[in-house]
């Protein structure tokens, strides 16, 4: 399979506990980008990643959220201290340099209880 | 009609009709649009594109429309088949911050094709 792809495809976790994500983006693809998605509602940018470098963040992606992709390939998302309203679908593309159209992977589903 | 429901736009289709899917955008600068579909459970995905300098563009079985006069997008589904029953949402590349890549997504619209 070449396309996006995450893991955990869903996450059940207690208030308060940290919860980390991952995201293999199409191999190519040098940008890499997050999204958060509520029931009803379209996907929401979080952030962005040219290579290894973060280059833009939301407002959404609050002091304990955490991306990285340390070596330009796949990307990590870390929520400290979760909160019933991180409960949410969280989405990963990617896109290559030389093209506009973002890919998206499945979703990791984080429900907080 | 609207879904209270889902608090999403909802059209509904028999199989076979063509079916119009429409969206508004709110920023001028926007050059870039692309719709999505996504089916329950799954992420979205990529169905069709088209830029600013473009007022229509088409792929197979679908086409877009680009007012942007009016600041209008709209999907197009010719024949449709209920496998083309999912949310279609629009998107568009904002330019800020010297980014050119954040995609700002519409509301999204449920399509559902009976058969």
């Amino acid at each position: 399979d070449t396309g996006v792809s995450q893991n955990p495809r869903h996450k059940i976790t207690k208030r308060g506990q940290n919860v980390t994500f991952r995201c293999d983006p199409i191999s190519e693809h040098n940008r890499l980008y997050w999204y958060r998605q509520t029931l009803g509602q379209g996907p929401e940018f979080l952030t962005y990643f040219q290579n290894e470098a973060q280059l833009e963040k939301s407002r959404l992606l609050s002091d304990r959220f955490s991306a990285e992709r340390p070596k330009g390939s796949f990307s990590t998302l870390e929520i400290q201290r979760t909160e019933q309203g991180d409960s949410a679908m969280y989405l990963c593309a990617s896109s290559s340099g030389t093209g506009y159209e973002q890919y998206f992977g499945p979703g990791t589903r984080l429900t907080v209880t | 009609g609207e879904s209270v429901g889902l608090h999403l736009p909802t059209l509904s289709v028999q199989e076979g009709d063509n079916s119009i899917i429409n969206c508004a955008y709110s920023n001028s600068a926007s050059d870039y649009f692309i719709w999505y579909k996504q089916e329950s459970g799954k992420g979205p995905q990529f169905i069709i594109d088209i830029r600013s300098n473009m007022d229509k563009r088409q792929g197979q079985r679908v086409t877009v429309l680009l007012n942007k006069t009016v600041k209008h997008l709209s999907l197009q589904i010719a024949a449709t088949q209920p496998g083309d029953s999912a949310v279609y949402f629009c998107a568009e590349n904002r330019r800020s911050g010297g980014s050119n890549y954040k995609l700002t997504f519409g509301k999204g619209t449920l399509l559902t094709v009976n058969p």
